[in-house]
């Protein structure tokens, strides 16, 4: 089985400009995650997507961030305008439903420096 | 508030020892779920291991175990005869099932250097 695909594997950008970060779930998984992890952090959640409907948004920066996953499928999150603070992995990862029973299956990240 | 707890920053051991990664977590509910996941040098997160807050058995996979202790609030994790391959970022994370979501918190991560 295919895994999580996530583009691109790396993206340096200059403050105040926009990015935007792709991702393509395990073919048949309804919920999808997009983490943020910062150098020598945990991953932190930013939005779940349950289907196309988001069931978490809660620490998702709104002022800048914003994501979306049309179709229930496929996803992608923006940043605009970047900060110096968003330089860290941007994790997609994806689970048959929102219980956590079968462990959620992440892609390889995007690693974000914003100079 | 939930809280997942790795004290141990950098751990550091030669090949064939065994080496246990503590993990601590906080939590008001009863129902819960316990995580371990690994964080090789690629980059990707793999899953480890799932428990829930009702099943108390320790668990072995090879050369890996983990000791879930309700009454410590502890879930650590045991590599038996380490090698080069363990070496990695491993990470534990708490599921709170009484957000809609089931919101995952991770802790901080532990990294595991496996000389030869």
């Amino acid at each position: 089985e295919a895994g999580v695909a996530q583009s691109p594997r790396y993206k340096i950008i200059e403050k105040r400009q926009s990015v935007a970060f792709w991702c393509n779930p395990i073919s048949g998984h309804a919920t999808l995650y997009w983490y943020q992890q910062i150098l020598g952090q945990g991953p932190k959640l930013l939005i779940q997507f349950q289907n196309n409907g988001v069931v978490d948004d809660s620490q998702l920066p709104k002022d800048r961030f914003s994501a979306e996953r049309l179709k229930g499928v496929d996803s992608t999150l923006k940043i605009q305008p970047a900060k110096l603070e968003d330089s860290a992995v941007y994790l997609c990862a994806s689970s048959l439903d929102r219980t956590p029973n079968y462990g959620y299956t992440f892609g390889s990240g995007t690693r974000l420096t914003v100079v | 508030a939930q809280k997942v707890t790795q004290a141990q920053t950098e751990i550091s051991v030669v090949e064939k020892e065994d080496v246990t990664l503590d993990c601590v977590y906080e939590t008001r509910d009863t129902t819960y779920y316990l995580f371990w996941y690994k964080q090789p040098p690629s980059g990707e997160l793999v899953f480890l291991i799932r428990r829930n807050s009702f099943d108390e058995q320790n668990e072995i996979s090879g050369r890996y175990s983990w000791n879930f202790q309700k009454s410590t609030s502890s879930f650590n994790f045991t590599i038996t005869a380490s090698q080069v391959v363990d070496s990695a970022v491993y990470f534990c994370a708490l599921s709170d099932p009484n957000t809609g979501g089931f919101k995952t918190i991770f802790g901080a991560g532990t990294r595991l250097f496996v000389k030869a």
